[in-house]
């Protein structure tokens, strides 16, 4: 079956636009995850979805930062007015629910902020 | 605080060689370890879980409470064991948000 992917894999905009990224998680998977990866700072959660709620907004960065999912399946997240230390991999990841169950994660999308 | 530390940004032994990926953890609770691994070109994945005390491609991690450790190893590397390695940990809500290490980047030479 197909794994979690997301698009676009690759994002090139200028700072102070906004972008939004997008993740398909695996069918059935009630839980998805949002985390950034980048060279400072590792990889950082930042956002979690019980079906369609976020319980756990705690690690976006800003309120620049937004996510949404809807019918328990795509999930978006939006960064405003982009800035250039927005610049990093974001990995999404799924698991059949929150807990300790396995995440299963995506291919990432490669911001790049000019 | 829940932290996990990796100290060693960069681990180069040789085909056959014993490897070891230290991770060390703050936790107020008990915890659940993974270690993840990102093979290059390839999405990051999980290889073992310290709940379910197995051995997956030849590697093993205990964790030790007393020291707050859950170091990884496998006696004799291979060179496609070369990929970075994460060690994580869930957070005391139980919501499976995971708190990674920064990072260990294994080199096996031949």
């Amino acid at each position: 079956g197909a794994g979690v992917s997301q698009s676009p894999s690759n994002k090139v905009t200028e700072k102070g636009k906004d972008v939004e990224l997008r993740c398909d998680p695996i069918s059935g998977h009630t839980a998805l995850y949002w985390y950034r990866q980048s060279l400072g700072q590792g990889l950082e959660f930042l956002i979690y979805f019980q079906g369609n709620s976020a319980p756990d907004k705690s690690g976006l960065p800003s309120d620049r930062f937004s996510a949404e999912r809807t019918g328990g399946s795509v999930s978006t997240l939006t960064i405003q007015r982009t800035q250039q230390e927005d610049s990093a991999v974001y990995l999404c990841a799924s698991s059949l629910q929150v807990g300790v169950n396995e995440q299963f994660f995506g291919p990432g999308t490669r911001l790049t902020v000019l | 605080a829940q932290r996990v530390t990796q100290p060693e940004k960069l681990l180069s032994v040789f085909k056959g060689a014993p490897v070891e990926l230290k991770c060390n953890y703050s936790y107020s609770g008990s915890p659940e370890l993974f270690w993840y691994v990102q093979y290059s070109r390839q999405r990051l994945q999980l290889l073992l879980r310290h709940i379910s005390r197995e051995s997956i491609k030849g590697f093993t991690a205990d964790l030790n409470k007393g020291e707050t450790s859950f170091h990884l190893k496998k006696p004799f590397a291979q060179e496609e064991d070369s990929a970075m390695y994460y060690c994580a940990l869930t957070s005391s809500s139980n919501t499976g948000k995971l708190i990674f290490g920064q990072g260990t980047t294994l080199q096996v030479k031949p």
